[in-house]
């Protein structure tokens, strides 16, 4: 069983759905993030969960809308995307919030928006 | 500002050794690491450096000069399956990451 599960790997959507990504680590770990990943770009932190709460939110747009209803599981509430949403979300854990830099990171959702 | 420079792409050859440059400068400063992410992969955790020096793990050895804000990933007797991104990043004051675009090395044999 791997450490952090994403679904679904892969995701078509239009401008007017509602969609969500779900993550779940069985890692034992407190903290969760998610991350955007567009091609050769830096990975851009989204959110940041901590023991269920949030203590990030990297200005965000509101269309993007996350919830931590555990520790172990994190979800990403997709509606009204545009098209330059299209990108590879990527969910992570860690120990906790000091050890970020020590990242086990799902295989990521990849998203398209027509 | 805040701001992390590698190289787009590098290519080597099977066997050889390739260095992979990372410059940062950023508010405070935590530690150093490099992913490695092959693609369609999930990125995963090759090392961490937070004093000056080398760092040696197996084939793979990361250098850090925090005075120079520079680090360096090297990889030895390369394989094909090396073949991949290498993500340089470093923490912040507040810990958080801040990634830089990643170098794509292309082995050929």
């Amino acid at each position: 069983e791997t450490g952090v599960t994403q679904t679904p790997r892969h995701l078509v959507m239009g401008m007017t759905n509602k969609k969500s990504l779900k993550c779940e680590q069985h890692l034992g770990h407190n903290a969760m993030y998610w991350y955007k990943q567009s091609a050769k770009k830096p990975l851009e932190l989204m959110f940041v969960y901590s023991l269920e709460e949030r203590v990030e939110n990297n200005s965000v747009p509101s269309r993007f809308s996350p919830e931590c209803p555990n520790s172990s599981h994190l979800f990403l509430h997709l509606h009204t995307l545009q098209p330059e949403d299209s990108a590879l979300y990527l969910c992570a854990s860690s120990q906790g919030l000091e050890n970020t830099g020590e990242l086990f990171f799902g295989e990521g959702s990849r998203l398209t928006v027509l | 500002g805040q701001n992390i420079d590698q190289p787009t792409e590098m290519t080597a050859t099977e066997g050889a050794i390739v260095q992979i440059n990372c410059t940062y400068q950023t508010s405070g400063f935590n530690g150093l690491f490099w992913y490695q992410q092959h693609a369609g992969e999930a990125p995963t955790f090759l090392s961490y450096n937070v004093l000056d020096g080398l760092e040696e793990k197996g084939r793979f050895s990361s250098f850090l000069s925090r005075s120079k804000g520079y680090s360096y990933l090297l990889l030895k007797e390369l394989q094909m399956k090396d073949s991949a991104s290498y993500l340089c990043a470093t923490t912040d004051s507040n810990y958080q990451l801040i990634w830089g675009a990643g170098t794509k090395l292309i082995i050929k044999p």
